[in-house]
């Protein structure tokens, strides 16, 4: 069966730190790939997504970055981050691209910037 | 981008009770997701809707579907208090990302 894994849980950054969350995926391949940050209580906006290896598409401009170095490998970059970054991270994965497939997503990590 | 809107924000009820949380928009969509959320975790999918028209049951829980495609409902009957979280409605496009509405927090209290 197919698992993600996200970590950390939670995190404490304080402003100009670097932030690097990792997220990877077992029991599929060729997973697109996605980060979405969402505010408390409030729908998810999505960030970053990725159809393979290296190729990473932008949604929004910001302080963030993503990188997929491997298959199922996901990881959202920061060099400096801002107080405005403190939310709530999720990866998720879904299968190969088309209408309705369903998204699963990881537990997500709760940043904090101080 | 389409602007999916959910209301109520925020509902509160005691076990038993019924409860419907609604998505619209002005747009016709493609086709619809809800996902429940709880607190710490990740949304998890309940049903895709495709339809105009479509009726779909959980168990307890009842998604409609409107006829136009631009409105979708969530019913559910004599709520538990293992209900409450975070409902979400989300319209996927074709490399599967998801547009959120804001959600609606539902609470059963026992």
């Amino acid at each position: 069966s197919q698992t993600i894994h996200q970590w950390p849980a939670t995190l404490v950054q304080p402003v100009g730190s670097p932030l690097s969350l990792e997220c990877t995926v077992e029991g599929t391949s060729n997973p697109n790939l996605y980060w979405y940050r969402q505010a408390a209580g409030r729908g998810l906006q999505l960030l970053f997504y990725s159809v393979g290896i290296g190729q990473i598409s932008s949604e929004v401009p910001q302080n963030l970055s993503a990188s997929r170095p491997q298959d199922r490998q996901f990881i959202l970059s920061s060099k400096k981050l801002l107080l405005s970054d403190s939310g709530f991270y999720l990866c998720a994965w879904s299968g190969a691209a088309y209408m309705n497939t369903e998204a699963f997503f990881g537990q997500g990590t709760r940043l904090t910037v101080v | 981008t389409q602007l999916l809107e959910q209301s109520p924000q925020f509902l509160s009820i005691q076990e038993g009770e019924n409860l419907t949380v609604y998505c619209n928009s002005s747009s016709v969509f493609s086709s619809l997701q809800w996902y429940r959320q709880e607190p710490g975790e990740g949304p998890v999918l309940l049903v895709t809707v495709v339809t105009g028209g479509e009726v779909k049951k959980l168990k307890r829980l009842t998604f409609q579907f409107g006829d136009a495609r631009k409105d979708s409902s969530l019913h559910i009957t004599a709520a538990q208090p293992g209900d409450t979280g975070l409902y979400l409605c989300a319209e996927p496009d074709s490399w599967g990302k998801l547009q959120f509405g804001a959600g609606t927090q539902v609470v059963v209290t026992p």
